[in-house]
């Protein structure tokens, strides 16, 4: 089972790049996360899904977007990449609320 | 809005010696409470989930226990490789099913 997948595991953007970050499971969960990670800060919340076609804000979403046309598949995008946004990303997914989400291994980003 | 505190933010244990880790949460009603353990380098890796006050779940050397305003993970004669970061996450009842995490114990255990 390969379960959450995240690419790529490292990326070094310049500022004002744009950038795709895929997230795919193979558990056919309907939940899926995305969270980014940074030190002494814990997972913050950056967009979720409940099911393919929806999508919703979570706790710091400005400067990134979502999509999720199937309930596979859930990239994360980057537009005009800043120094803010240097950070590792988690994706995660549930078969439904009120269940542990599982996580990617994550993808550590630097934007010089 | 939904909150999660975690305590100590670091706990250094010898080896054997017991303790409890602290999850204080804020909800509109508790659709479940979640415990992870994260590794250096990689993702969180899910531990329990806990629905309602008065619940425990046990794993290994590891048992979480849920009140109506927090959850303890209990860890029993540690051994080094549970040296790790514990977190604690909550679902509220609200629609907008946002899963929201504390910010973690570092827990050490020393040989």
């Amino acid at each position: 089972n390969a379960g959450v997948t995240q690419t790529p595991k490292f990326r070094i953007l310049k500022i004002g790049q744009s950038m795709t970050l895929q997230c795919t499971q193979d558990m056919n969960h309907n939940y899926m996360y995305w969270y980014r990670q940074d030190p002494g800060m814990g997972l913050k919340l950056i967009y979720y899904s409940v099911g393919a076609g929806i999508t919703d804000k979570g706790e710091v979403p400005n400067g990134y977007n979502v999509s999720r046309s199937t309930t596979e598949d859930f990239p994360l995008r980057l537009e005009l990449a800043a120094p803010s946004q240097t950070s590792v990303y988690f994706c995660a997914s549930s078969y439904s609320g009120g269940r542990g989400a599982f996580f990617g291994q994550g993808t550590r980003l630097t934007v010089v | 809005e939904d909150q999660v505190t975690q305590s100590p933010e670091a706990l250094r244990l010898q080896e054997g010696e017991s303790s409890s880790l602290n999850c204080s949460y804020t909800v509109s009603g508790l659709r479940g409470l979640f415990w992870y353990r994260q590794d250096p380098g990689k993702g969180p890796e899910f531990l329990f989930t806990l629905y309602s006050a008065g619940e425990e779940k046990e794993k290994e050397r590891l048992k979480a226990t849920l009140t109506k305003k927090e959850s303890f993970l209990h860890i029993t004669a540690p051994k080094p490789e549970d040296s790790a970061t514990y977190l604690c996450a909550v679902q509220g009842m609200n629609r907008d099913d946002k899963i929201i995490f504390g910010k973690g114990t570092r827990l050490h255990i020393l040989p």
